[in-house]
């Protein structure tokens, strides 16, 4: 069975950092881009970052420029997401996507961002 | 930056046509994509690369352009089809990708 499982989500303070995990399952991982997407709690999908199959092709929505990396491990056939300098407006529950058109997702992982 | 533009809302009877359009300046050159999300629950793709179905989506979604409109379709809309249904694509560069503004679909 295909699956992605996100974790690593919850409670972060403000200025702080955060690393989410993609675990895929099911299929060729290295075959195959990948995608963060986000929404904020009562809020539309926000697409966030993608990578190409070996890594050297990333893409980042401009409101995470600098701040968030992707990256993945083929060999452990997971995708992460290292988030720093959190803001409030970050708060989300993450996605994790197969392909260029995210033709899977996961269940998501949500982060919370408060003192 | 890139924007795709949905209507707010739909709302159909059951069993007649609900069409959710998308607008955005590179869809005559980028593919548009349909995503349904149910409450609480993670997106479904339901059309690709404009106009192709997933295997397991009913033959009811269906998806079409004209210049810089992209259009789903429910035929014969059942109440199941409540949903939020979002199309997606990239800008002209095809670097900078974009879900729309989503649009919340009522069967009743």
């Amino acid at each position: 069975e295909v699956q992605l499982v996100e974790s690593g989500g919850g409670l972060v303070q403000p200025g702080g950092s955060v690393r989410l995990s993609c675990a895929a399952s099911g299929f060729r991982f290295n075959n195959y881009w990948m995608n963060w997407v986000r929404q904020a709690p009562g809020k539309g999908l926000e697409w966030v970052a993608n990578i190409n199959q070996d890594g050297n092709e990333k893409n980042y929505v401009d409101s995470v420029k600098g701040r968030f990396t992707i990256s993945r491990d083929n060999a452990k056939s997971s995708l992460y997401l290292q988030m720093n300098s959190l803001r409030a407006e970050d708060a989300a529950v993450y996605y994790c996507g197969r392909s260029r058109y995210m033709d899977v997702w996961g269940k998501g992982t949500t982060v919370t961002v408060s003192s | 930056s890139y924007e795709l533009t949905q209507p707010p809302s739909v709302s159909v009877s059951p069993g007649q046509t609900a069409r959710i359009t998308c607008s955005g300046d590179a869809l005559p050159k980028k593919y548009a994509y349909w995503y349904q999300q149910k409450s609480g629950r993670a997106p479904v793709l339901v059309i690709y690369e404009d106009d192709k179905r997933p295997s397991g989506i009913p033959e009811r979604f269906s998806g079409s352009t004209s210049g810089t409109m992209a259009t789903l379709s429910i035929s014969g809309a059942q109440v199941e089809d409540e949903a939020d249904y979002y199309c997606y694509s990239t800008d002209s560069s095809g670097n900078h990708f974009v879900f729309g503004t989503g649009t919340k679909v009522t069967v009743l």
